[in-house]
């Protein structure tokens, strides 16, 4: 079975400036996928950015970016010139390859951007 | 369309009521999925459908009820349910189950079972 854990359950950042969300998984597969998903308060789950473990680049979305880091199994987001429609609630979200499109959320971590 | 439609937005029903949830996509996908989140918890799968048929149930009690009457509709069939069935059900679908397949989300329907 695989485990996502976010340990920091809030954050806040100043608006314009860089924010890093922790995550952390534990999995025995070698062939899996990694998320970042963003939940507003409108509720719905949106895609931030994804990363195939088999990728040593890490993945970038305009100004959200991933530190994977395979062997110790951490995969944090990093938002740079945060903006205020960034506070949302953020899952970090494991697949195995082979699963069928099942994913496995971690606790999330609320995320308020001040102005 | 890139839109995945749930209805109701909000539910308030007694334990011995009968009631449906719906949720509708017109992008042409082949897979769907019913969600469970409770409140300041992630999300958790309930159900896969994948070309209308079911591939996947994660051990759900029988109260809840599953439909996919065509490839753009999915229902969720409540009935005898309890208090802490209260939850937000998120709706999802996706081009089919591939692991690449990027998933889209509906706003949910919050439910609240008195």
């Amino acid at each position: 079975a695989q485990t996502v854990t976010q340990s920091q359950p809030e954050m806040s950042v100043q608006e314009a400036e860089t924010v890093t969300l922790s995550c952390t998984y534990d999995t025995s597969e070698n062939n899996y996928y990694l998320f970042w998903y963003k939940q507003p308060p409108s509720r719905q789950m949106i895609l931030v950015i994804r990363q195939e473990a088999y990728k040593q680049q890490n993945a970038t979305e305009n100004r959200f970016s991933v530190n994977f880091q395979k062997a110790a199994k951490s995969f944090s987001l990093k938002i740079s010139d945060s903006q205020l429609g960034d506070t949302a609630m953020y899952f970090c979200a494991f697949m195995r390859g082979n699963a069928g499109n099942m994913l496995t959320f971690g606790g999330g971590t609320r995320l308020m951007v001040k102005p | 369309d890139t839109e995945v439609t749930q209805t109701p937005k909000h539910l308030v029903m007694g334990m011995t009521n009968k009631k449906s949830l719906k949720c509708e996509q017109h992008m042409g996908h082949r897979a769907m999925y019913w969600y469970k989140q409770k409140a300041k918890k992630p999300p958790e799968l309930m159900f896969v459908y994948s070309y209308e048929k079911l591939s996947i149930n994660e051990s759900v009690p029988s109260r809840f009820s599953p439909e996919c009457p065509n490839s753009s509709l999915l229902n969720l069939h409540l009935h005898a349910l309890q208090p802490e069935d209260s939850a937000l059900y998120l709706c999802a679908s996706s081009q089919d189950q591939g692991a690449l397949e990027k998933l889209f989300f509906g706003s949910g329907t919050q439910l609240s079972v008195l």
